[in-house]
Order: structure tokens, then C-alpha cells, then sequence
């Protein structure tokens, strides 16, 4: 079994600056995916960045990269020159690569970008 | 290429009610997923399907939920006899799966959101 942590509810950062969103896991898996997903207010869910375990290198989407520390299982996202249209919630989901389909959600961090 | 689409987008019922929701992947989508989401909770997930076959079911749909994907295209979800902890939004996923391309990234549709009275 699969599990996710997002241990702030909330965060707030000032337009232009960097936020960074913390996310640990948990699994016996040996080969799985990481991903971020956002979610605006009364908007459907949009996939931010995806990361293949395999992988040493940090994903980076434009403004979007990840801190993938495997053996401390934790996948912190951080947001850069951050814009009025990245407040929404966000949440970090797991994936096995080994038959599993379902993704697993942590409870999400909602984030306040303050002009 | 659109996107994936659910309909309707709000249901209002009464308990006791059925109801029967829609979801239409992204064309040549091969997989089609079901979760739910309980207000300032991540979504759960609730069944999957490669083509028409439904190959994983999670404990949380209970006898009273039903999904069906008959062509191996558009998905129903059904609930039989509503009840009020059956208030939540409903999303439908779909990846490429076995069709190639990022297979393991799951693409959401807009949610059914349910009211049971």
C-alpha cells in the first residue's frame, strides 16, 4: 500500500517570489511515479510534474521543479516567480509501475499567491 | 484533441434516489478511471478500466455503486439508493495505457459534483 503526506494545509507567497510544497510517501514499491497536480477553485485537476522514481534527476516543467530525495521518500515541489494563476490546491499523488493503476493522493496544500 | 469530459456537472437528489453519471476519456485512451473527493480531501480512487474491462474495484464502492465501460469508450458510474455520505465529486481520469505515450499520466475531467438530500 501506498501512502502520502502533505503536511501543510496552507501556504502563502508573495507574486514573484519561490514557495515550495512539501510532500513524503510511503511504499514497498521499487519502481513508482510521483506527481503534482493543481487544482483551481471550481476547475478540474491539471498535472503539474511527473517523476519517474528510476530517475536521479529532478523533473523541471518552466517554472515547476521537484526535490526528489528517494531514500528520505520526499518529493517537495517548488514553485518559481510565482503568478496570480498558480493559486489553487495542489497535490502530491503516487502510482505504483507494477499493475496498480490508482493513483494515491495526499490531502493537498491549498496555496495563496498575495499580489 | 479535447480533453476529458464528465456530465452533468452537478447533481441534486433526494436520498433513496439513483443516479447515473457520464464520463467521455480523451479519444484512444485505453484506461478510464473513477475517483471521489470529500471537500479539503484528495481524491479516492474507486474502479478502473483497460478497454471495457473493469480490472480493479476499491472497497469504497460498496454494492451500491456500479460502473460500466461497454464499448471500451464513454464510462457510467451509477448509485443506486442515495445516501447523504454519498455527497462528493465524482472525477473521471483516462490515460493512453498500453496505446503508447506518457501511459502512467492521468488526465482528469471538470468532476460530477453530488448533493444528496
Amino acid at each position: 500500500a501506498q501512502t502520502v503526506t502533505q503536511s501543510q494545509p496552507e501556504m502563502s507567497v508573495q507574486e514573484a517570489e519561490t514557495v515550495t510544497l512539501s510532500c513524503t510517501y510511503d511504499t514497498s514499491e521499487s519502481d513508482y511515479y510521483l506527481f503534482w497536480y493543481k487544482q483551481p477553485p471550481s476547475r478540474q485537476m491539471i498535472l503539474v510534474i511527473r517523476q519517474e522514481a528510476y530517475k536521479q534527476q529532478n523533473a523541471t516543467e518552466n517554472r515547476f521543479s521537484v526535490n526528489f530525495q528517494k531514500a528520505a521518500k520526499s518529493f517537495s515541489l517548488k514553485i518559481s516567480d510565482s503568478q496570480l494563476g498558480d493559486a489553487a490546491m495542489y497535490f502530491c499523488a503516487s502510482k505504483s509501475n507494477f499493475g496498480n493503476e490508482k493513483l494515491t493522493f495526499g490531502t493537498g496544500t491549498r496555496l495563496t499567491i498575495i499580489p | 484533441d479535447t480533453g476529458v469530459s464528465q456530465d452533468p456537472r452537478h447533481k441534486i437528489t433526494k436520498r433513496g434516489q439513483n443516479v447515473t453519471f457520464r464520463c467521455d476519456p480523451i479519444s484512444e485512451h485505453n484506461r478510464l478511471y473513477w475517483y471521489r473527493q470529500t471537500l479539503g480531501q484528495g481524491p479516492e480512487f474507486l474502479t478502473y478500466f483497460q478497454n471495457e474491462a473493469q480490472l480493479e474495484k476499491s472497497r469504497l464502492l460498496s454494492d451500491r455503486f456500479s460502473a460500466e465501460r461497454p464499448k471500451g469508450s464513454f464510462s457510467t458510474l451509477e448509485i443506486q439508493r442515495t445516501e447523504q455520505g454519498d455527497s462528493a465529486m465524482y472525477l473521471c481520469a483516462s490515460s493512453p495505457g498500453l496505446a503508447g505515450g506518457r501511459a502512467d499520466t492521468q488526465y482528469f475531467g471538470p468532476g460530477t459534483r453530488l448533493t444528496v438530500l
